[in-house]
């Protein structure tokens, strides 16, 4: 138990579905992070918020769409997503923002997300 | 574009066995952190070493900072079937992002 907690753990979503990832973290830390592991690239950062705003939009396409309505919840609203999307989507926190600087991450299980 | 290759990409060996996986890179990293992730779960940071020519020990685990912070390796001693992972090593360039190597599947067969 990590204090960061993800939901659902599994999704399994057609092209034309929207759905939304939850993340929350009970460690009282002021950034968030969503990356996605897919299975032959290294964990790519998609989004980075610091109190509550976005800090960082990695290049990532827009139909992927984050929520950071306070410190401790972070969501990822899916639509229109392709297979090549499916993937494992991590959530983490920070006490601050800043590398090593910001503490250490602290990672959420994942979702495992299947686009078909 | 700061990248950080890990070797072997597969490991697959017996208990009692020692090992080492290597974390390389062209470009010079302010620190490392290695983290292993376990199946259904998200990556959990064992050590991070900041000091070129660093030496950290956690248990049988040995993490080892290159002299000029391009690289690191971890050596396991006498690995048990715990030991069986994804480890990933990331490293902080100086901007506010970790960059993250592939990992290494490692394997600890009883």
């Amino acid at each position: 138990e990590t204090g960061v907690t993800q939901t659902p753990r599994h999704l399994v979503m057609g092209m034309t579905n929207k759905k939304s990832l939850k993340c929350e973290q009970h460690l009282g830390h002021n950034a968030m992070y969503w990356y996605k592991q897919s299975a032959k690239k290294p964990l790519e950062l998609m989004f980075v918020y610091s109190l509550e705003e976005r800090v960082e939009n990695n290049s990532v396409p827009s139909r992927f769409s984050p929520e950071c309505p306070n410190s401790s919840h972070l969501f990822l609203h899916l639509h229109t997503l392709q297979p090549e999307d499916s993937a494992l989507y991590l959530c983490a926190s920070s006490r601050t923002m800043g590398g090593l600087a910001g503490g250490r991450q602290y990672f959420g299980p994942g979702t495992r997300l299947t686009v078909t | 574009t700061q990248l950080l290759e890990q070797s072997p990409q597969f490991l697959s060996i017996q208990e009692g066995e020692n090992l080492t996986v290597y974390c390389n890179s062209s470009s010079v990293f302010s620190s490392l952190q290695w983290y292993r992730q376990e199946p259904g779960e998200g990556p959990v940071l064992l050590v991070t070493v900041v000091t070129g020519g660093e030496v950290k020990k956690l248990k049988r685990l040995t993490f080892q900072f290159g002299d000029a912070r391009k690289d690191s390796s971890l050596h396991i001693t006498a690995a048990q079937p715990g030991d069986t992972g994804l480890y990933l090593c990331a490293g902080n360039g100086g901007s506010e992002k970790l960059v993250f190597g592939k990992g290494t599947k490692l394997t600890v067969n009883p």
